[in-house]
């Protein structure tokens, strides 16, 4: 199976901040991956697929991009909302997440 | 709108099985590719497994921590998933989520695009 390694795995930020997060696939994956965001107790939502694909309803302050092996998330003008836990998951073959990076204040 | 509402999670003991259910509305299940997906308490998010529609063979792949082990079926007629557990193991406990896989723009299966709340298992003596 396709390892997925994200960093970092926490994320301290302000409000108001850029963040990146970075996910590595142990193989080329070609752009099929997606991005979530997780709150405690709560399901995850899809923000981010094919890469760079903005999930309906999703807000422009993020975006995605990479293919092959590195993919980045990023989140501009950090919101108070937006604090959270974010996955990269590959759909390339089978389905595989990253470790998740853990996104506070 | 979409709905998934798992049911039939619990307290087993390490060797017995239990069966989940997903309930699905708003959608076209039968057409449907579904996946789940679990969550150990404090940890990541784990892939389950995957069933594909009828359309498109009905078959179901696993990962490797529970291929064997798990089974994945669906009833089209009652838009319905479920998920047979066996030979449970205490890392088998977690919360289990039902979710839909989206199509992408090139056509590929493997967004999960819409999640249901979960349903606990827990795995214990």
């Amino acid at each position: 199976d396709i390892q997925m390694t994200q960093s970092p795995s926490t994320l301290s930020a302000s409000i108001g901040d850029t963040v990146t997060i970075t996910c590595r696939a142990g193989q080329s994956i070609s752009s099929w991956l997606a991005w979530y965001q997780q709150k405690p107790g709560k399901a995850p939502k899809l923000l981010i697929y094919q890469a760079s694909s903005l999930q309906s309803g999703v807000p422009p302050r993020f975006s995605g991009s990479g293919s092959g092996t590195e993919f980045t998330l990023t989140i501009n003008s950090l919101q108070p909302d937006d604090f959270a836990t974010y996955y990269c998951q590959q759909y390339y073959s089978y389905r595989t997440f990253g470790q998740g990076t853990k996104l506070e204040i | 709108e979409v709905q998934l509402v798992e049911s039939g999670g619990g307290l087993v003991k390490p060797g017995e099985s239990l069966r989940v259910s997903c309930a699905a509305s708003g959608f076209t299940f039968t057409n449907a590719w579904m996946s789940w997906v679990r969550q150990a308490p404090g940890k990541g998010l784990e892939w389950v497994g995957r069933i594909k529609s009828k359309v498109n063979g009905g078959t179901a792949d696993y990962a490797p921590p529970v291929q064997g082990r798990f089974a994945i079926s669906r009833d089209d007629a009652e838009n319905t998933l479920y998920l047979q557990m066996s030979s449970l193991k205490t890392e088998d406990t977690a919360v289990y989520f039902c979710v839909t896989e989206g199509l992408d723009s090139r056509g590929w299966y493997g967004k999960f695009d819409h999640w249901g709340q979960g349903t606990l298992v827990t795995v214990s003596s």
